[in-house]
């Protein structure tokens, strides 16, 4: 099946811990994201990349990072856990055009974080 | 700075009755409009963008929405609600000036049809 996939589905870890959840997609596509959904469902863009340019949304600590070992992966590495950073993770991909700013975005299902 | 407003929290309908999910929109220039879909324990889906051109846009699963700029308002609707509607769905806006990634979500309205 062409898909976004992220494994893994759940993660329970402590406080301090360093953690990765991966992505990876077969639809071809040059650009990928991490989203951020916390307990309120709201939906917040960490990551975006492409193989030319990684744009990071500002507000997100530096213990996040992306690295992208080809353009059909994209993992999520998290340094020295904070309860805070319990919440869902979804990556996502797109392809991009000359119109790039109407690209659908294809998500994969989520990996749910808890922090204890 | 683009931003995107879901007023709702909740909307509930009757199976059959139509429903509306409101979006109402910021952005400096002229806006690419999404409608996504989330259902329990699953990624987002794509229902339907609006682009440019006719302000109405058709979707999947028979959903429509208009774009309204006047009122920078981009309603979600579907003239018949159906129980396996009831989902998450969310308004996204990016600003056609703004860099790829730059899609900006609503914080949610919680879709329930009951039978």
């Amino acid at each position: 099946d062409t898909a976004v996939s992220q494994t893994p589905k759940y993660l329970v870890t402590q406080m301090g811990n360093d953690k990765s959840i991966k992505c990876e997609q077969n639809l071809g596509h040059d650009t990928m994201y991490w989203y951020k959904q916390d307990s309120k469902k709201f939906l917040k863009i960490m990551f975006s990349y492409n193989n030319k340019e990684l744009i990071i949304n500002e507000t997100v600590p530096n213990r996040f990072s992306p690295k992208s070992p080809d353009k059909a992966h994209l993992n999520l590495h998290i340094n020295s856990l904070e309860l805070g950073d319990s919440a869902v993770y979804f990556c996502a991909s797109s392809q991009a055009t000359a119109s790039s700013g109407a690209n659908v975005l294809t998500f994969g299902a989520g990996s749910r974080l808890t922090v204890l | 700075a683009q931003s995107v407003a879901q007023p709702e929290d909740q909307v509930n309908v009757a199976e059959g009755n139509p429903l509306t999910v409101k979006c109402t929109y910021s952005v400096s220039g002229n806006p690419y409009l999404f409608w996504y879909v989330q259902y329990p324990n699953r990624g987002l889906q794509f229902l339907l963008k609006y682009i440019t051109g006719d302000n109405l846009v058709k979707g999947s699963y028979g959903f429509e929405a208009e774009f309204n700029k006047s009122q920078t308002s981009f309603h979600l609707k579907k003239p018949s609600a159906l129980v396996s509607d009831s989902a998450l769905y969310f308004c996204a806006v990016r600003d056609q000036g703004g860099s790829q990634g730059n899609l900006i979500f609503g914080k949610g309205t919680k879709l329930s049809v009951k039978p």
